[in-house]
């Protein structure tokens, strides 16, 4: 069964750091293309950022409200993905979900996680 | 970027009855190398993560009821439940995943049952 799982949410402060994790099971992870996406309270569905496959030599494009705070990582050994998100403001406030974009389907979201919840508040 | 806008924000629709949705994208997201549109469409119930209905437009994922069905005109494209089910209230999402990032996904559409 293809499978993600995330992990590493919680409640922070503003300004303070998360790292938020994503484990990979039932499909070859090292080829996939992976997105974070996350989800206000209430709200839609806003793309975060994305990483490549090493083969493509793991590169990152962000939303431009996470651009520069937000970094996107993979360890294909361990099947992983993450989410380092640093100087973290109350609009990030939100449910994260990391997802899949694989060639199959020219790139929609076929896998999701369950999500992890991310609270900023002081 | 581009935006995406979907219609109506919500709708109800009686059990056995036609739902129909609609998204616009601010510029094409067709590929003229394989002449497809990079449009999917996705499910999300109550609690739940967002499920892949359709992509390419008007491809069904697969184990998704053929009840579902996308099309397209331009920039404008049309998510259609052929007989609403109960287990079918949830909001649905049309996104764009065209060239280059940001992805892009309209605002919802809640269907529910009238």
């Amino acid at each position: 069964e293809e499978r993600l799982v995330e992990s590493g949410g919680g409640l922070v402060k503003p300004g303070e750091s998360l790292r938020l994790s994503c484990e990979a099971s039932g499909f070859t992870f090292s080829e996939a293309w992976m997105s974070w996406v996350r989800q206000a309270p209430g709200k839609g569905l806003e793309w975060v950022g994305r990483i490549k496959s090493k083969a493509l030599g793991e590169m990152t494009h962000y939303a431009a409200p996470v651009k520069g705070r937000f970094t996107i990582s993979r360890d294909d050994s361990e099947n992983t993905l993450y989410l380092q998100m640093n100087s973290l403001k109350t609009d990030d406030t939100a449910m994260y979900y990391c997802t899949t974009e694989r060639g199959r389907t020219g790139g929609a979201f076929d896998i999701w996680g369950q999500g992890t919840i991310v609270t900023v508040s002081s | 970027d581009i935006v995406m806008t979907q219609s109506p924000d919500s709708l109800a629709v009686s059990l056995g009855e036609r739902a129909t949705i609609n998204c616009e994208s601010s510029q094409s997201v067709l590929y003229n190398g394989n002449n497809k549109n990079y449009l999917a469409w996705y499910q999300q119930k109550p609690g739940q993560p967002p499920k892949l209905l359709i992509y390419w437009a008007s491809t069904r994922e697969s184990g998704v009821p053929d009840r579902f069905s996308g099309s397209e005109s331009g920039t404008h494209f049309t998510l259609t439940i052929s007989s609403l089910q109960a287990e079918d209230v949830a909001v649905y999402y049309c996104q764009q995943y065209y060239s280059s990032p940001p992805w892009t996904f309209g605002q919802g559409t809640r269907v529910e049952i009238k």
